[in-house]
């Protein structure tokens, strides 16, 4: 069974603060991707990554691949109140087209304070 | 269109009662998920379409029906539900690409329908 575990499980900071979700898992994955979703409403696709240590923007969003495709980083720079939900990353492995699965991880409940 | 709608946004039903949840996607996805999520948790899956056929059925209870009546289509049925089943139902989609080994199974979600049974 594939986990995938985030860190850390909760985070409430202070408007314009730096911040960083890891996503870490034992398992290699072919591409891993990262949700936003707000309270009551289905996850946001932002972005999918698929080249071990790739590193992609998304305005104030950086997220890396890591080498080895295991893991992941979301780095949010100067956060703002928007920012606020719960974000996913989920991994897929090598499509067997009719089998697609996602491992989603555990989660990271993030609140901006203005 | 980029969107998945799901209907209900809302859904109150007891024990006794039928109900269906309905999904509907029109990117020319050919593979369509259900899940269900409880409160703080991640979604679980629960069903695969795959060009119109369930490929993966992940040992959901028989009160969940699930149906999907054309590519673009996808229902779940419901009937003699536990209070315990009250939840939020997401569906999802995904495109199959000419090359599957290019395809990275980027799953776009509905709204999600908040199921309670009493």
């Amino acid at each position: 069974t594939q986990l995938l575990e985030q860190s850390p499980q909760f985070l409430s900071i202070q408007e314009g603060e730096n911040l960083t979700v890891y996503c870490n898992s034992s398992s290699v994955f072919s591409s891993l991707q990262w949700y936003r979703q707000e309270p009551g409403e289905g996850p946001v696709l932002l972005v999918t990554v698929v080249t071990g240590g790739e590193v992609k923007k998304l305005k104030r969003l950086t997220f890396q691949f890591g080498d080895a495709r295991k893991d992941s980083s979301l780095h949010i720079t100067a956060a703002q109140p928007g920012d606020t939900g719960l974000y996913l990353c989920a991994g897929a492995n090598h499509p067997n087209f009719g089998n697609e699965k996602l491992t989603f991880g555990t989660g990271t409940r993030l609140t901006i304070i203005p | 269109d980029t969107e998945v709608t799901q209907t209900p946004k809302h859904l109150v039903m007891g024990m006794t009662n039928k109900k269906s949840l309905k999904c509907e996607q029109h990117m020319g996805h050919r593979a369509m998920y259900w899940y269900k999520q409880k409160a703080k948790k991640p979604p679980e899956l629960m069903f695969v379409y795959s060009y119109e056929k369930l490929s993966i059925n992940e040992s959901v209870p028989s009160r969940f029906s699930p149906e999907c009546p054309n590519s673009s289509l996808l229902n779940l049925h419901l009937h003699a539900l536990q209070p315990e089943d009250s939840a939020l139902y997401l569906c999802a989609s995904s495109q199959e690409t000419s090359s599957r080994v290019s395809s990275y199974n980027e799953q776009f979600f509905g709204p999600g329908t908040r199921l309670t049974v009493l």
